[in-house]
């Protein structure tokens, strides 16, 4: 099994630019989630997801659209880069609720 | 609201020694707690998780950790501490029964083994 894959792995944006997150997980897992990690704040939530066609909002949603039509894939976008949002992003999934998640190896954004 | 503190955001321990990372949570309802590892550059391992079964978890590595209701504590230890564990350990707090589906994390406590 892959587990849960992302790409790409790094990026550098301009500010104002656009882009798409890609995030895929092949164990069929319920759950999926975005986290932003930034030193010293740990990982903070930006979109999770309970389900196809269901999703909702984290700790940190402004400045980023989510969208789950498949099981499989869970797209996070930048609507319009700013610096604020140098991060590393992280995708996980998990099969239900009380299951640990598994996490993708990462995608390092700088927004210059 | 649920959250979490990890008391000491770096630990450093001598090779062979007792590794005891601190995190204490906070939730209205029965909570999911769990450990994670995160090695450089790279995603979140998951270590353990209690998930209001036995008190007393056992994970990956020989780490494990104690659920302790009136302290609101779930501290993560391993008996002796090995090179390999240096790394960056994050709590994690998840609302059993509220029927939120969200992962609170905590900031991190980065673990330095000294030889």
């Amino acid at each position: 099994n892959a587990g849960v894959t992302q790409t790409p792995k790094f990026q550098v944006l301009k500010t104002g630019q656009s882009m798409t997150l890609q995030c895929a997980q092949d164990m069929n897992h319920e759950y999926m989630s975005w986290y932003r990690q930034d030193p010293g704040m740990g990982l903070r939530l930006i979109h999770y997801s309970v389900g196809a066609g269901i999703t909702d909002q984290g700790e940190v949603p402004n400045g980023y659209n989510v969208s789950r039509s498949t099981t499989e894939d869970f797209p996070l976008r930048l609507l319009s880069a700013a610096p604020s949002q140098t991060s590393v992003y992280f995708c996980a999934s998990k099969k239900r609720q009380g299951y640990g998640y598994t996490f993708g190896s990462g995608t390092r954004l700088t927004v210059v | 609201a649920q959250s979490v503190t990890q008391l000491g955001s770096h630990v450093s321990v001598s090779e062979g020694a007792l590794v005891l990372l601190r995190c204490n949570y906070s939730s209205s309802v029965p909570p999911y707690l769990f450990w994670y590892v995160q090695y450089p550059n790279q995603g979140l391992q998951l270590l353990l998780k209690y998930t209001s079964a036995a008190t007393l978890v056992k994970g990956i590595n020989g780490f494990e950790a104690e659920f302790k209701k009136s302290e609101t504590s779930f501290h993560l230890t391993k008996p002796s501490a090995h090179m390999s564990d240096a790394a960056e350990y994050f709590c994690a707090v998840s609302d059993g029964d509220s029927g939120t589906y969200k992962y609170i994390f905590g900031t991190g406590t980065r673990l330095k083994v000294l030889a």
